[in-house]
C-alpha cells in the first residue's frame, strides 16, 4: 500500500466549477505540501501546512491530523489551473528533505 | 528574486559525453536539492546539501556527481549515462535547513535525453 494515496487520479471539469482534490497518507508527517506541475515541467509549491487551512486566492488546502487527510480545493476553476497536483508528506525522523510523493491527479478544466 | 533557475532547458547527449547541468538561486537558501522525475511519475530525491555541504545521496550511481560551489550554485555533472536516465532533472532549494517542513522552491528542471 502506498503511504500516500491521492484521488482522483484524473479530473476534468467545466470552467467555473468546485474542484477537490483529496490525499490520504498512513504515516506520522511533520508537514504536508501540496504542489503544482504544468506539462513541460517546472513544480510550484502551492501549500505546506501541518494543522488546519490555508488559503491563498482561489485555493484552499485542509488538512486533518487525526484522520490522515488533506484536501486542495480550487474555487471557480479556470482553464490555467488545468495542471498536475502533487501531495507530498514529510516524515517525523525521515532522511532530512526527503518528501513522500503521491502519484498525483491530472486536472483538466475546459472553457 | 524568488526564483530557481536551472539551465540549460534541454539536453540531449550520448553515452560518451561529459556534461553538467546549473541551478542557481538568490534568496539565501542554504538547502539545495536534485530530483529526477521520469514521464509520469513523481520526484525521485538524488542529493541534498545542507550548508552547502551533501547531506543526502540516495543511492545514485557514480556517473550523477554533485556539486555545490557556493551557497547559490549547485551543479550535476554527468557522466557515461545510460539511455534509462533520460528524465526531467529537477533543482530545488529551501530557507534554513533541508527539513520535511521547510516549503521547497522549485525550478523549471532539464528535460535530458541520453542517446
Amino acid at each position: 500500500k502506498n503511504e500516500v494515496e491521492q484521488s482522483p487520479q484524473n479530473l476534468t471539469a467545466q470552467e467555473g466549477e468546485f474542484i477537490t482534490i483529496n490525499c490520504s497518507y498512513s504515516v506520522g508527517i511533520s508537514a504536508l505540501h501540496w504542489l503544482q506541475q504544468h506539462p513541460g515541467g517546472g513544480i510550484v509549491s502551492l501549500f505546506m501546512l501541518s494543522s488546519g487551512k490555508k488559503k491563498h486566492g482561489r485555493l484552499i488546502a485542509t488538512i486533518n491530523i487525526q484522520e490522515k487527510h488533506s484536501s486542495l480545493h480550487i474555487t471557480a476553476s479556470h482553464p490555467r489551473d488545468s495542471a498536475v497536483y502533487i501531495c507530498a508528506v514529510g516524515l517525523f525522523g525521515g532522511s532530512q528533505g526527503n518528501l513522500i510523493f503521491g502519484k498525483g491527479t491530472k486536472l483538466s478544466v475546459k472553457p | 528574486d524568488t526564483e530557481v533557475t536551472q539551465t540549460p532547458k534541454h539536453l540531449v547527449m550520448g553515452m560518451t559525453n561529459k556534461k553538467s547541468l546549473k541551478c542557481e538561486q538568490h534568496m539565501g537558501h542554504r538547502a539545495m536539492y536534485w530530483y529526477k522525475q521520469k514521464a509520469k511519475k513523481p520526484p525521485e530525491l538524488m542529493f541534498v546539501y545542507s550548508y552547502e555541504k551533501l547531506s543526502i545521496n540516495e543511492s545514485v550511481p557514480s556517473r550523477f556527481s554533485p556539486e555545490c560551489p557556493n551557497s547559490s550554485l549547485l551543479n550535476l555533472h554527468l557522466h557515461a549515462l545510460q539511455p534509462e536516465d533520460s528524465a526531467l532533472y529537477l533543482c530545488a532549494s529551501s530557507l534554513q535547513r533541508a527539513a520535511t517542513n521547510e516549503k521547497l522552491f522549485f525550478g523549471s528542471g532539464t528535460q535530458l535525453s541520453v542517446l
